[in-house]
């Protein structure tokens, strides 16, 4: 069973500021999601990565294969970003769902 | 609207009830999934099925019955509620490979 932690568990900044969000798994993957839930909301798909680095809007995502570590980066961060930011591995074989970190609880200040 | 659609979004059960959480997506994807978030828990998968036809318990399958119906529904039945499956739940499709991953919006189960 793959274990996933993220860290930090909660994270509060000022507008503006430069956001890092980490993710490590115990055991090989197939592929990483950052995933997105605002309060009382659904949960969106930010990113899906195996390898290499991602780039969308101010959001940056990452990923090191031989180090089972990722990680989420918000440039110029905004209080919409406030949110709780979700990592979750597919392992090899990939039909057998998603296993989940417990969650960035990100809020950014005006 | 394309998607993954769960219906209720809310429900609150007595102690004993029976109920079933509906789930439907028109991508025509293989895979579908049900899990339950809880705080300091994080979302864990409670069954899931890779194909028409298929289903295999995940994480926390008890206390919980599944129906692929066919293969746009995936049925989530609670037998006999207990106010520990008090929690979200949510339906996801995926093509069944590590991409294309879509989650329903949660239904929001209370067991008193």
């Amino acid at each position: 069973k793959n274990e996933v932690e993220q860290s930090p568990q909660n994270l509060t900044a000022q507008e503006g500021e430069f956001i890092t969000i980490n993710c490590s798994y115990s055991v090989g993957i197939s592929a990483l999601h950052w995933l997105q839930q605002h309060p009382g909301g659904g949960i969106v798909s930010l990113f899906m990565l195996s390898s290499g680095k991602k780039k969308h809007g101010r959001l940056i995502a990452t990923i090191n294969i031989q180090e089972k570590h990722s990680s989420l980066h918000i440039t110029a961060s905004h209080p919409r970003d406030s949110a709780v930011y979700i990592c979750a591995v597919i392992s090899r074989g990939g039909a057998d769902g998603l296993t989940f970190g417990k969650g960035t609880h990100l809020i950014i200040q005006p | 609207n394309a998607g993954v659609t769960q219906t209720p979004k809310f429900q609150v059960l007595k102690t004993g009830q029976s109920m079933t959480l509906q789930c439907a997506q028109d991508m025509n994807h293989n895979s579908m999934y049900w899990y339950r978030q809880d705080p300091g828990m994080g979302l864990r998968l409670i069954y899931y099925s890779a194909s028409e036809g298929t289903t295999d318990k995940g994480e926390v399958p008890n206390g919980y019955n599944v129906s692929r119906l066919n293969k746009r529904e995936f049925s989530l039945r609670l037998e006999s509620a207990a106010p520990s499956q008090t929690s979200v739940y949510f339906c996801a499709s995926s093509d069944g490979t590590a991409y294309g991953y879509t989650f329903g919006s949660g239904t929001r189960l209370t067991v008193v």
